[in-house]
């Protein structure tokens, strides 16, 4: 099994452009998550979906979009992008609900706006 | 709303000897879980510990325990025989039993093990 993985692994946008983050799960998980970690905090919930068609928002959703059409993939969209969209993002998975099952990460992506 | 505190933002060990990482949390639940992750240079987030709260037991894995005081709401990550494959970044996380889907992460304390 890859596990969770992410692509790109770094990027560089410039003010306003858009990008898709990809990640995708080898596992058949029925949950997936999308959080940011800006420098010298913890991880924030920005999506997350509890199987194929459905999602939801997390915490900081504003200025990001998601979609789940299949159990494996889960894209991240960035529209518009802006410096405070400057961050390392990471996707993650688990087989059920997140208080009772161990959520696996991918590597992440780093991407920075200027 | 749940909040996670790690008041140690940095630490220090000898290679063999323990360390003690130090959260705290803010909850209303009484159903819920407790995570110790790990984040080395890699940036690979990993489970180092989980525990549940409505069990009374400390859980261990290895070299890895908690002390988990659910009245003072606090979860200390003990590390014994630090290794130098321990140096990371190390993250408590408070997680919901069912409703909510999100984990609440601390911080971090980032932890250097020393030769």
């Amino acid at each position: 099994n890859a596990g969770v993985t992410q692509t790109p692994k770094f990027r560089i946008l410039k003010i306003g452009q858009s990008m898709t983050l990809q990640c995708t799960q080898d596992m058949n998980h029925n949950y997936m998550y999308w959080y940011r970690q800006d420098p010298g905090m913890g991880l924030k919930l920005i999506y997350y979906s509890v199987g194929a068609g459905i999602t939801d928002k997390g915490e900081v959703p504003n200025g990001y979009n998601v979609s789940r059409s299949t159990t494996e993939d889960f894209p991240l969209r960035l529209e518009l992008a802006a410096p405070s969209q400057t961050s390392v993002y990471f996707c993650a998975s688990s087989y059920s609900q997140t208080g009772s099952d161990e959520q696996y990460f991918g590597p992440g992506t780093r991407l920075t706006v200027t | 709303a749940q909040t996670v505190t790690q008041s140690q933002p940095e630490m220090s060990v000898q290679e063999a000897e323990t360390v003690t990482l130090s959260c705290t949390y803010d909850t209303s639940e009484s159903n819920y879980y407790l995570f110790w992750y790990k984040q080395p240079p890699s940036r690979q987030m990993i489970l180092v510990i989980r525990q549940e709260a409505y069990k009374q037991q400390n859980a261990t894995e290895n070299r890895f325990s908690v002390n988990f005081q659910k009245a003072a709401k606090s979860f200390s990550l003990k590390i014994s025989d630090s290794q130098l494959g321990d140096t990371a970044m190390y993250f408590c996380a408070f997680g919901t039993q069912g409703g909510s889907e999100k984990l609440v992460f601390g911080k971090g304390t980032k932890l250097t093990v020393n030769p």
